[in-house]
């Protein structure tokens, strides 16, 4: 089976920086992605990891360690538009389905 | 990007009705689509997977002859609620990929459904 784990919640200021972590138990493996969820929308694609290392796009960068489970998802210079959930996702065994973590739901404040 | 149209955005049904979510992809052939459902603040739950010309693999729990799903072309599924119930009211979403190796699957909007 696959276990997914993240904070519920995290609250950040504009223009800073914060670090969502992922960390996972699976039965298989075949990449690792984050989406962003605005209220009442379809998540929208932001990276996908295979490999262990940093994937950097733009203010988005995500990190995976294979080896232990984990990711995390770093967002720079904070804009109040980033505040969204943020959701982990990772694809099972036969590239087909992906299961997702309940969600990291980021405030942004002034 | 690749665009997937869901459709309706919301919809409101009285209990017992049956209601049916179309998902349709725009600018590719999707060879095979996914369903979700959303439950507030909850993540996405796999419904079921369906498979361009063949029957939809539906995860544990989810009932196939409550949740009908057709993938009859290349460019359009659909999700069938019958008999609705308001424990049934939730955000469906589906989701399409062009082939099985791609890394990204696109979403559609989502869809509102609310049982009366």
């Amino acid at each position: 089976g696959q276990n997914i784990d993240q904070p519920t919640e995290m609250t950040a200021t504009e223009g800073a920086i914060v670090q969502i972590n992922c960390t996972y138990q699976t039965s298989g493996f075949n990449g690792l992605f984050w989406y962003q969820q605005h209220a009442g929308e379809a998540p929208t694609f932001l990276s996908y990891n295979v490999l262990d290392g940093l994937e950097e796009k733009g203010r988005f960068s995500s990190f995976l360690s294979r080896s232990k489970g984990y990711s995390y998802l770093l967002l720079k210079e904070l804009q109040m538009k980033d505040s969204a959930s943020y959701l982990c996702a990772v694809r099972n065994p036969g590239y087909s389905t992906l299961t997702f973590g309940k969600g990291t739901m980021l405030l942004v404040s002034p | 990007g690749a665009v997937v149209s869901q459709h309706p955005s919301w919809v409101i049904c009285k209990s017992g009705t049956s209601v049916k979510i179309e998902c349709r992809s725009l600018d590719f052939q999707a060879t095979t689509m996914f369903w979700y459902r959303q439950f507030p603040k909850q993540s996405l739950m796999l419904m079921a997977t369906s498979n361009e010309g063949s029957k939809a693999t539906y995860e544990q729990g989810v009932e196939k002859d409550k949740f009908l799903i057709n993938h009859a072309s290349l460019t359009l599924s659909t999700l069938t609620v019958t008999s609705a119930h308001p424990e049934d009211s939730s955000f469906y979403i589906c989701s399409a990929r062009d082939s099985p190796s791609n890394t990204e699957a696109f979403f559609g909007q989502g869809t509102r459904l609310t049982v009366v």
